[in-house]
């Protein structure tokens, strides 16, 4: 079975800009949560989605948007970017987004640079 | 407020050693669960275990042993006869059993096992 996979792997952007990362969650799972990663603030939550349904959001901006397909594809999308958003960004699927019962798998991340 | 706290942020030991990660929580919550995530360089996060706040059982998997104890709040992970292939970042996380269902992840410690 095929894991989680991002693209792309790498990005490079300017402050201003806008950018959108994608995540193809393991076939089945149908709720995909966002992680961003930097060495400051370490592994934050961002939102999960589940039935192309937002059901959580951490505290991030409404700079960070998201949105999930009917095939349970999702895609993030950070615009006027700002130094500090440079990081990784995780995404992790499951299959109901039950954290006790379900298992989080995450994928290798983008790596946003910002400059 | 939910919180993890991992207070070695690096630990570098010889292979064959058995090494410690501490990891201690604060939450309100009377219920929750409790995880250990392991990072490889490769950047994707890798599910080891989940503890339920209800079971203080420690549990064993091979080389791997997880200490529950609720009284201090900590979930301690013990790596007996370290391999270099150990050598990662470990990330204890919490979520909640009701409402939101996310992780809080504590800053890391990046384990070396060196030959």
């Amino acid at each position: 079975k095929a894991g989680v996979t991002q693209t792309p792997r790498y990005l490079i952007k300017t402050r201003g800009q806008q950018v959108t990362l994608s995540c193809s969650p393991i076939s089945g799972h149908r709720s995909v949560s966002w992680y961003q990663q930097t060495p400051g603030q370490g592994l934050q939550f961002l939102f999960e989605y589940f039935s192309e349904t937002q059901r959580n959001k951490g505290n991030f901006p409404g700079r960070f948007s998201g949105r999930q397909f009917s095939n349970s594809r999702s895609e993030m999308n950070v615009s006027t970017l700002e130094l500090g958003d440079s990081a990784l960004y995780l995404c992790a699927s499951s299959l109901s987004g039950t954290i006790g019962t379900d298992t989080q798998y995450f994928g290798p991340g983008t790596r946003l640079t910002v400059l | 407020a939910q919180k993890v706290t991992q207070a070695q942020t690096e630990i570098s030991v010889v292979e064959k050693e058995d090494v410690t990660l501490d990891c201690v929580y604060e939450t309100r919550d009377t219920t929750y669960y409790l995880f250990w995530y392991k990072q490889p360089p490769s950047g994707e996060l890798v599910f080891l275990i989940r503890r339920n706040s209800f079971d203080e059982q420690n549990e064993i998997s091979g080389r791997y042993s997880w200490n529950f104890q609720k009284s201090t709040s900590s979930f301690n992970f013990t790596i007996t006869a370290s391999q270099v292939v150990d050598s990662a970042v470990y990330f204890c996380a919490l979520s909640p059993i009701q409402g939101a269902q996310k992780l809080v992840f504590g800053q890391g410690t990046r384990l070396t096992i060196n030959p």
